[in-house]
């Protein structure tokens, strides 16, 4: 149990439209990472928020954005969806400052584009 | 760029065997060295970790040694159980940048 959540479980939109996943980090967690993770591969980091801001970003489209709550939740949010999309979806928490290796993982939520 | 390349899957091995996952790494400069483990349904969990050359990381019987000669970062374990069953992800981190292989999964039998 790491104290990081994540809805929903599962998912399935069609090719076009908009989706919102959303992630419950453990408290004190003012920073937050999301991972996109397909099938057979290893997670890609998509982009970190810190204290409700951007703060570092990977090779992804700007129609992958992001929100951070005070209530240390967030939000991914992808327009326009791909079928390339189609992934297992990652949060990570961490205390800003502290070591990656001190991020706790959520469960994932997993996404399927028709 | 930093990046992770780890022994295809899957793995399938009978209990009390002996495990080794290859996993070797390409970074231009000191990175971190880790080994995840995710089990079906759950987020990953950091296994072990090594931060300099000739670290050793080692947890529930797992270890790996950092390498920095040969950029190599094996998993090894001597007796694999059937709870030892899951996807195992090599990944290094340089600052605020983590890079993970693409996984290999593991089956114990009994």
């Amino acid at each position: 149990e790491t104290g990081v959540t994540q809805s929903p479980t599962h998912l399935i939109k069609t090719r076009g439209q908009q989706v919102t996943l959303r992630c419950s980090s453990q408290s004190g967690h003012n920073t937050v990472s999301w991972y996109q993770q397909a099938l057979g591969q290893g997670p890609q980091f998509i982009f970190q928020y810190y204290r409700e801001e951007e703060n570092g970003r990977g090779n992804f489209p700007p129609r992958f954005s992001g929100l951070q709550f005070p209530n240390y939740s967030s939000e991914l949010n992808v327009n326009a969806l791909e079928l390339d999309d189609s992934a297992l979806y990652l949060c990570a928490s961490i205390i800003a400052g502290y070591p990656l290796d001190t991020q706790y993982f959520g469960p994932g939520t997993r996404l399927t584009v028709l | 760029g930093n990046s992770v390349t780890q022994m295809e899957g899957p793995v399938t091995l009978s209990e009390e065997a002996f495990l080794t996952i290859n996993c070797t790494y390409t970074a231009t400069g000191y990175p971190s060295l880790f080994w995840y483990v995710q089990y079906p349904g759950e987020g990953l969990q950091l296994l072990l970790k090594a931060t300099k050359a000739d670290d050793k990381g080692s947890n529930k019987g797992f270890e790996a040694t950092y390498r920095k000669e040969t950029t190599s970062f094996h998993l090894e374990k001597g007796s694999v159980q059937v709870s030892d069953s899951a996807v195992y992800f090599c990944a290094l981190s340089e600052g605020n940048d983590m890079r993970f292989g693409a996984g290999t999964r593991l089956t114990v039998k009994p």
